[in-house]
């Protein structure tokens, strides 16, 4: 069965202060994982997904890379809004996302 | 706007009741998911329809039912309601899972149970 877990579950960081939260996966022939951000209240939103080990994605102040175990998104410089609940899901043999419980993000000014 | 329409946003009821979350795919998505989201178990899936036709079924139970109609709508049917059904209901579309090009989800529909 295919497995996602996050960690950590909270993170609080200054404005500028630059971190990284880790999701470690199992599955039997990964398709690709996947990085959402879910602001409360609100449906989650895709941010990268990366299909194979060794790949890297941008987007602004986020980077996304990949093992052959686990994911890494890195936050460079992060702002107060950057502050959400940040989703990992990976898709295998199945055409089902499987979600790990996400790591709440808060970024204080 | 994601694209995906989910309607009502919010929803009260008793306990033993049914209701019926619609879903509206984005445009040229075939696959419509269900996912049932709470306070401590996270985003766990509950059905696919792609094209129509049941695909995969996840954790969903027999009070639970959902149909995805020839416009690629998708309803999704919650009956015998117990408190612990509250939670919020999400809908997302694919244009092709096979490609793993990720869901598009909707914003959702909070259901809470009295």
């Amino acid at each position: 069965e295919d497995q996602v877990t996050q960690s950590p579950e909270a993170l609080r960081l200054q404005e500028g202060e630059s971190s990284s939260l880790n999701c470690s996966y199992t599955v039997s022939g990964l398709r690709g994982l996947f990085w959402y951000r879910q602001d409360p209240g609100k449906g989650p939103e895709f941010l990268f997904t990366l299909y194979s080990a060794g790949e890297e994605k941008e987007k602004e102040r986020l980077k996304a890379t990949l093992t052959k175990k686990e994911s890494f998104l890195h936050i460079t410089a992060p702002k107060p809004e950057d502050s959400a609940t940040y989703l990992c899901a990976v898709q295998g043999g199945s055409e089902k996302l499987v979600f790990g419980k996400g790591t709440k993000l808060t970024v204080n000014p | 706007d994601s694209g995906v329409t989910q309607t009502p946003k919010h929803l009260i009821t008793a306990t033993g009741q049914r209701v019926t979350l619609r879903c509206s795919p984005r445009s040229g998505d075939l696959s419509v998911y269900w996912y049932q989201q709470s306070l401590d178990q996270g985003l766990q899936f509950l059905i696919q329809y792609y094209n129509g036709e049941e695909r995969a079924k996840g954790n969903i139970l027999e009070r639970f039912s959902a149909q995805q109609f020839p416009d690629l709508h998708s309803e999704l049917n919650l009956s015998s309601l117990e408190l612990g059904d509250s939670a919020l209901y999400f809908c997302a579309s694919s244009v092709d899972p096979l490609k793993g090009n990720g869901y598009t989800f909707g914003s959702g529909t909070r259901l809470t149970v009295v």
